[in-house]
């Protein structure tokens, strides 16, 4: 079964650095970029990011360029977001997903289940 | 402010036909193709229709999708409340380096 593990919520405080992660399994993983996109309470999908897993090659988002950072291990088969000092405003659902295919036609057809990050004082 | 435009609501009775639009521009769907996406309450997004109009394996017939000139719509046909959901388009920019846009989303409600 194709399926993306995210790790767990995280609580945190205005500052604080934070690595989340999303683990690949039933495909090669290699061969998918894998996206991250954000869902701020009650809102609507932003889309953050991509990596293609094989050779890191990495765009972002200009909304969420310099914020964050996408990164991936491919010899543990999965993807990261990170960020290097957290805001409130971050505070959010985050899931990665996989794309389909080698252009955005083809959509992100596996997502992981989410991780929530909450970033309060 | 979404970059793709789509109404905030929508709704229908069991068994109707509902249509939800997206309106983008030439950057984007004017010469890319929409994907479109459900999201169920609680729930991660799926994958509902790509590439304007293909349908992943396992999505009944009745989601249909279509794209003309720098819009796409998403039809549902024979409305069913599990229906009941958020409903996003999205496409590729090819501005700023490109990257995806999404829509803010449509809630559907079932009557």
């Amino acid at each position: 079964e194709v399926q993306l593990v995210q790790s767990g919520a995280e609580v945190k405080k205005p500052g604080e650095s934070l690595k989340i992660s999303c683990k690949g399994s039933g495909y090669s993983f290699t061969s998918y970029w894998i996206g991250w996109v954000r869902q701020m309470p009650g809102k609507g999908l932003e889309w953050m990011g991509i990596i293609y897993p094989g050779d890191s090659d990495t765009r972002y988002s200009p909304s969420f360029q310099g914020q964050v950072t996408i990164s991936a291990d491919k010899s543990i088969s999965t993807a990261y977001l990170q960020w290097s000092s957290l805001k409130a405003s971050d505070t959010a659902m985050y899931y990665c997903a996989r794309r389909g295919g080698d252009s955005s036609s083809y959509g992100m057809d596996v997502w992981g289940q989410g991780t929530t990050v909450t970033v309060s004082s | 402010q979404s970059v793709l435009t789509q109404p905030p609501s929508a709704s229908g009775t069991p068994g109707q036909r509902v249509t939800i639009s997206c309106s983008g521009s030439s950057s984007n769907i004017g010469s890319n193709t929409v994907n479109w996406y459900q999201q169920l309450p609680g729930t991660a997004p799926k994958l509902l229709i790509y590439s304007n109009n293909q349908r992943p394996s396992g999505v009944p017939d009745r989601f249909s999708g279509s794209k003309s000139g720098t819009s796409a719509s998403l039809a549902i046909s024979g409305l069913q409340s599990e229906d009941e959901a958020d409903y996003y388009c999205a496409a590729w920019d090819d501005s700023l380096n490109g990257h995806v846009v999404f829509g803010g989303g449509t809630k559907l409600t079932v009557l």
